[in-house]
């Protein structure tokens, strides 16, 4: 079975600051990765995803995150954050197995202020 | 595509009272998932559907919680004999290959 620990459950930074949110999976075979963003009193939307190919992924708002298999990480980052950052992020991952469910991490929650 | 529909938005019922919850998947996605999120935590995985079949449920809390996906189209998550523990945000998901859309959840509140 998988499971996956985010380091760090709350992260405070300033604006234009980097930040990196950590995340360790651990699982007996091959993963799919990803990172989910939730804004306050929204639900869950897909951050990036790593399934295959490159092991750098980025999304279209500046995050980017490596998939690190010797490490069984896939921390991500971004090298200068925004106020409207200011998110829950939660790391999941599901095996290659057709129909396996996402599982979560407990989240981080990155507050960024000015 | 709509995205992932649930219903209600919120819902506020007496401790012991029965709630059931819809889901309206994206159309063709055939495998849908059912997630709890409490305060502070991730979501956690509840049952799976793959069409009408449920091939997981040894997750789900207790006995009290079933759910159901009779014409594989829309799902319904049914708890009976709420109790205050059941309080928390329950997520639909549907998926097609690798991606996985949640709906926005339904609040339940047990008071």
């Amino acid at each position: 079975a998988q499971s996956v620990t985010q380091l760090d459950s709350q992260v405070p930074v300033f604006e234009e600051a980097p930040v990196e949110l950590r995340c360790n999976y651990s699982s007996s075979v091959s993963v799919y990765l990803f990172w989910y963003v939730q804004y306050p009193n929204q639900g869950l939307q897909l951050l990036l995803k790593y399934l295959s190919g490159s092991t750098l992924v980025e999304s279209i708002n500046g995050f980017e995150a490596e998939f690190n298999k010797s490490q069984t990480s896939f921390h991500l980052r971004k090298p200068s954050v925004h106020i409207s950052d200011t998110a829950e992020y939660f790391c999941a991952v599901s095996d290659h197995q057709a129909g396996t469910a996402l599982i979560f991490g407990k989240g981080t929650t990155l507050s960024v202020s000015s | 595509d709509t995205g992932v529909s649930q219903n209600p938005r919120h819902k506020i019922t007496k401790r012991g009272q029965n709630v059931t919850f819809r889901c309206d998947p994206i159309s063709e996605h055939n495998r849908l998932y059912w997630y709890r999120q409490t305060l502070g935590q991730g979501p956690e995985f509840l049952t799976y559907f793959q069409n009408e079949a449920q091939l997981e449920k040894s997750r789900l809390l207790s006995d009290r919680f079933s759910a159901e996906r009779p014409k594989g189209s829309f799902s319904t998550l049914e708890i009976q004999r709420t109790e205050q523990g059941d309080s928390a945000m329950y997520l639909c998901a549907s998926r097609r290959t690798e991606s996985y859309t949640f709906g926005s959840g339904t609040r339940l509140t047990v008071v």
